[in-house]
């Protein structure tokens, strides 16, 4: 069974950086691209980053290129998304999904929240 | 950066009803959008890919088709357990959702 798992989230301040984690299982890991999508309280989905097998390409969009750095570790399957420069408008429940150029975001984890406020 | 505009951004309907959801890429996508379901508190779930290929264990009462810049996604016989937001997808160049459609049951 696949399971995608995040940690990492919590209360930090503006200008502050957290980096969240996202442990996966049920699969090869190494085979396929992973990505975060992130979703503001009451609002819609946002994509945030996706990686590469081999961690060799990144691919985020203007609103967070620059501050974000997306990661992966196959050894550990774990995929990893540093926030630097955190700003309230990143104040979202962050999730973890995996990735492929035909079947996209197939499997999800349960989201972590990250709370940006003084 | 492709743009995807979703719409309606609410939709209510009976039971038995049939529903339909639009989304307009900002240039040719080449069919590569998926639609999606999240129930609140949930991880959205991919119901379609590539405009009309049904995911294994999505209701044969979902549907999607387009080409080019404009798809639907319609949902024959709503049932009180599709009470949720839908998404659309566009994976062709990188990855762009729509603003969501929230269905409601009268």
């Amino acid at each position: 069974e696949v399971q995608l798992v995040e940690s990492g989230g919590g209360l930090v301040q503006p200008g502050r950086s957290l980096k969240l984690s996202c442990a996966a299982s049920g699969f090869t890991f190494s085979n396929y691209y992973m990505a975060w999508v992130r979703q503001a309280p009451k609002k819609g989905l946002e994509w945030v980053a996706t990686i590469s097998t081999s961690g060799s390409r990144t691919y985020y969009p203007d609103s967070v290129k620059g501050r974000f750095t997306i990661s992966r570790d196959n050894a550990k399957s774990s995929l990893y998304l540093q926030m630097n420069s955190l700003k309230s408008e990143d104040t979202a429940t962050y999730y973890c999904a995996r990735q492929t150029t035909r079947v996209p975001l197939d499997y999800w984890g349960q989201g972590v929240m990250v709370t940006v406020s003084s | 950066d492709i743009q995807m505009t979703q719409s309606p951004p609410s939709l209510s309907a009976s039971l038995g009803d049939k529903v339909t959801i639009t989304c307009q890429a900002s240039q040719n996508i080449n069919k590569y959008i998926a639609w999606y379901q999240q129930k609140p508190g949930k991880a959205p779930r991919l119901l379609i890919r590539y405009t009309s290929t049904l995911e294994s264990g999505t209701p044969s009462r979902f549907s999607g088709s387009g080409s080019g810049r404009d798809y639907s996604f319609s949902i024959s016989n709503v049932e009180s357990e599709d009470i949720a937001s839908y998404y659309c997808l566009q994976y062709d160049n990188l990855l762009t959702f729509g603003s969501g459609t929230k269905l409601e049951i009268k």
